[in-house]
C-alpha cells in the first residue's frame, strides 16, 4: 500500500528555517517524481517544489532561492528545507507523488500534510 | 504562468442532481504530437488532502466512481457528477500539468441544497 507521511512542521519565527519529511512507503521515491504542494489557511493549492527520478529539481518563483526539495534513497525520503521564513510561507505542505513523463505529472497519492507556521 | 479560472466558485446541488463546474484555461494545455490535454481533478473534502479524481482531462482515476466524469480539450475542461451523493461535498480543484510552474485553479465549493 502506498502512503506518504510527512513530519517536520511547526511554529517558526520569521526568517527563520525548517526542514519537512515525507517518509515513502510502497513504492520507491527515487524511481518516481515527488512534489511538495502547499495550501494557506483557508486558501487554495500551490504547487511548490518537484523533483525528477532522475534528480532534476524545479522549484515556483515564490520560492526559488530560499527553499530546496531532496530525497534520501536509503530512508525513501522526501524532504523540503525552506529557509528565509515569512509569514506568506505559513500553510499545510503536502508531499504528493507524481505520475506521467517529461515532467509533466499529475498527482496520485498525496501525505496527510504538515503544518508550517511562521510568526513572531 | 498557464491561470486557470474556475467557475462557479460555489454551487449548491440536490441530492441525485447533477453538478457540473467548469475549468478555464489562458492557454491551451493540449499536446498534440501525443494527442493530450495535461488536465486532473482533484476533490478535496474538509480536513482531508487532495484526492485525485480525473487525469488526462477525461480518464477516471482507479476507484473513483463512475458518476465523476471529465470532459473538454484545449482551454475549456468539464467536470461533471452525475448523480450528486452526500460523500461529494468538498471542494474540487483543476490542475493543470503542462507545464511548471504546476498551477491550479482557484477551488469550487459543492454543497447539498
Amino acid at each position: 500500500e502506498v502512503q506518504l507521511v510527512e513530519s517536520g512542521g511547526g511554529l517558526v519565527q520569521p526568517g527563520g528555517s525548517l526542514r519537512l519529511s515525507c517518509a515513502a512507503s510502497g513504492f520507491f521515491v527515487s524511481s518516481n517524481y515527488m512534489s511538495w504542494v502547499r495550501q494557506a489557511p483557508g486558501k487554495g493549492l500551490e504547487w511548490v517544489s518537484l523533483i525528477y527520478s532522475g534528480g532534476n529539481k524545479f522549484s515556483s518563483d515564490s520560492v526559488k532561492g530560499r527553499f530546496t526539495i531532496s530525497r534520501d534513497n536509503s530512508r525513501n525520503t522526501l524532504y523540503l528545507q525552506m529557509n528565509s521564513l515569512t509569514p506568506e510561507d505559513t500553510a499545510v505542505y503536502y508531499c504528493a507523488r507524481g505520475v506521467g513523463w517529461n515532467g509533466r505529472v499529475h498527482f496520485d497519492y498525496w501525505g496527510q500534510g504538515a503544518l508550517v507556521t511562521v510568526s513572531s | 504562468d498557464i491561470v486557470l479560472t474556475q467557475s462557479p466558485d460555489s454551487l449548491a446541488v440536490s441530492l441525485g442532481e447533477r453538478a457540473t463546474i467548469s475549468c478555464k484555461s489562458r492557454q491551451s494545455i493540449f499536446d498534440s504530437s501525443n494527442n493530450r490535454d495535461y488536465l486532473a481533478w482533484y476533490q478535496q473534502r474538509p480536513g482531508q488532502p487532495p484526492r485525485l479524481l480525473i487525469y488526462w482531462a477525461s480518464t477516471r482515476e482507479s476507484g473513483v466512481p463512475d458518476r465523476f466524469s471529465g470532459s473538454g480539450s484545449g482551454t475549456d475542461f468539464t467536470l461533471t457528477i452525475s448523480s450528486l451523493q452526500a460523500e461529494d461535498v468538498a471542494v474540487y480543484y483543476c490542475h493543470q500539468y503542462y507545464g511548471t510552474p504546476y498551477t491550479f485553479g482557484q477551488g469550487t465549493r459543492l454543497e447539498i441544497k
